[in-house]
């Protein structure tokens, strides 16, 4: 069956610190993968998205990557954490049909 | 620019009641639209898929329509029950040369006992 598994759950981080956010899918290959961010009381905002390896697009201007070094691997990585940085992200994939999410990592930047 | 829309933004309702969402989308050319259900501090989870060739899907008492020429999918929600209580989100896959799989506003309901 197909899963996807996000980590951390939580997380606290001081502002400039480096953030790694790793999301791994299993029972599927090439999948589309994305990552979202939700801002408490906000919608889901699409940051990045990847249809194969080493392939990454942008969709907004941000202090955040994106990389895809295994096919069912996605990683959302800061070199420096701001305060605006904090948030509900979500990693989720999409095969032919419905898109599954991981849990979510709450990030806190403080 | 490919957007997605929900409406009402809140909703508070007394138990029993049934309701329609709403949600609309920009460009027709889409591949499908999915429903989750996000309950405060938690991922989401999936209600329905309607693919772009089906009109509608039905699961228990949720049921969901979905017009491509007039941009438009509603998520009927029969009998409602204060367990029901959640913030409703659609999200468009679209085919126009991307695979960006975006989010409506959300829809914020209340059922009350």
């Amino acid at each position: 069956s197909q899963t996807i598994h996000q980590w951390p759950a939580t997380l606290v981080q001081p502002v400039g610190s480096p953030l790694s956010l790793e999301c791994t899918v299993e029972g599927t290959s090439n999948p589309n993968l994305y990552w979202y961010r939700q801002a408490a009381g906000r919608g889901l905002q699409l940051l990045f998205y990847s249809v194969g390896i080493g392939q990454i697009s942008s969709e907004v201007p941000q202090n955040l990557s994106a990389s895809r070094p295994q096919d069912r691997q996605f990683i959302l990585s800061s070199k420096k954490l701001l305060l605006s940085d904090s948030g509900f992200y979500l990693c989720a994939f999409k095969g032919l049909a419905e898109a599954f999410f991981g849990q979510g990592t709450r990030l806190t930047v403080v | 620019k490919q957007e997605v829309t929900q409406i009402p933004a809140a909703l508070s309702v007394p138990e029993g009641e049934n309701l329609v969402l709403n949600c609309s989308f920009t460009d027709s050319a889409i591949y499908n639209l999915q429903w989750f259900r996000q309950d405060p501090g938690k991922g989401l989870t999936s209600l329905l898929l309607i693919q772009s060739s089906q009109r509608e899907q039905t699961s228990g008492r949720l049921n969901a329509s979905l017009d491509k020429s007039s941009g438009r999918s509603t998520l009927y929600i029969a009998a409602s029950q204060p367990g029901d209580s959640a913030t409703y989100l659609c999200a468009v896959s679209f085919t126009s040369g991307t695979y960006k799989y975006i989010f409506g506003t959300g829809t914020r309901l209340k059922v009350l006992a």
